[in-house]
């Protein structure tokens, strides 16, 4: 059970180059979200979604797409980098509420992308 | 617009203090709130969840309270030790975009042997 995993763990890019950021869960989570982390604004959502084939917009999208084709898999991509898109990319996931309550999202361990 | 904000940004205390960690927000209509570790270039690790209808929860050396009506939190570790040395964060669930987190910025901890 590798719980969330991320593809690359790290990568430079070129300012216009695309790109896309691999996110894997075996945990059979139906619910699954790409967050940034940058200094001083702390981790933002920037898109999410609730079950396969499915997808919304967090507080961030611009610039970034996603797709759920797969319920395991959920997929960042940059059609066009910038340098404001570099930062520190999580990716989580969780279940439904049971009961009503939210249970923790468990995170990956991170894609730092420099973009130049 | 909810904020999450977290007092201090920095604390570096010698082994053994017992500490405490503040976070505040500004919408009391929460579902949970969060404590989570970040060890540096790692992601991050669930410490301890409080349910919006709990006061309190515990794990080991952490206790966690939430007071919804003052928009407050504390995180408290007793018997601090270095392997405690991590970044801190604080983070609400609400209902909107599929039950989101909304960070507040961490308080980086530094435990000094």
């Amino acid at each position: 059970n590798a719980g969330v995993t991320q593809t690359p763990k790290f990568r430079v890019l070129k300012t216009g180059q695309s790109m896309t950021l691999l996110c894997a869960q075996d945990m059979n989570h139906e619910y699954m979200y790409w967050y940034r982390q940058d200094p001083g604004m702390g981790l933002r959502l920037i898109h999410y979604s609730v079950g396969e084939g499915t997808t919304a917009k967090g507080e961030v999208p611009d610039g970034y797409n996603v797709s759920r084709l797969k319920k395991q898999n959920f997929l960042l991509g940059l059609e066009s980098a910038a340098p404001s898109q570099t930062s520190v990319y999580f990716c989580a996931s969780k279940t439904y509420r049971v009961a009503g309550v939210w249970n923790t999202q468990y995170f990956g361990p991170g894609t730092r992308l420099t973009v130049l | 617009k909810q904020e999450v904000t977290q007092i201090p940004a920095a604390l570096s205390v010698p082994e053994g203090e017992n500490l405490v960690l503040n976070c505040s927000f500004t919408d009391s209509a929460i579902y949970n709130l969060q404590w989570f570790r970040q060890d540096p270039g790692k992601g991050l690790t669930s410490l301890l969840l409080i349910q919006s209808s709990q006061r309190e929860q515990t794990s080991g050396r952490l206790n966690a309270s939430l007071d919804k009506s003052s928009g407050r939190s504390t995180l408290y570790i007793a018997a601090s030790q270095p392997g405690d040395s991590a970044t801190y964060l604080c983070a609400v669930i609400i209902q909107d975009q599929g039950g989101k987190l909304i960070f507040g910025q961490g308080t980086e901890l530094s435990v000094k042997p």
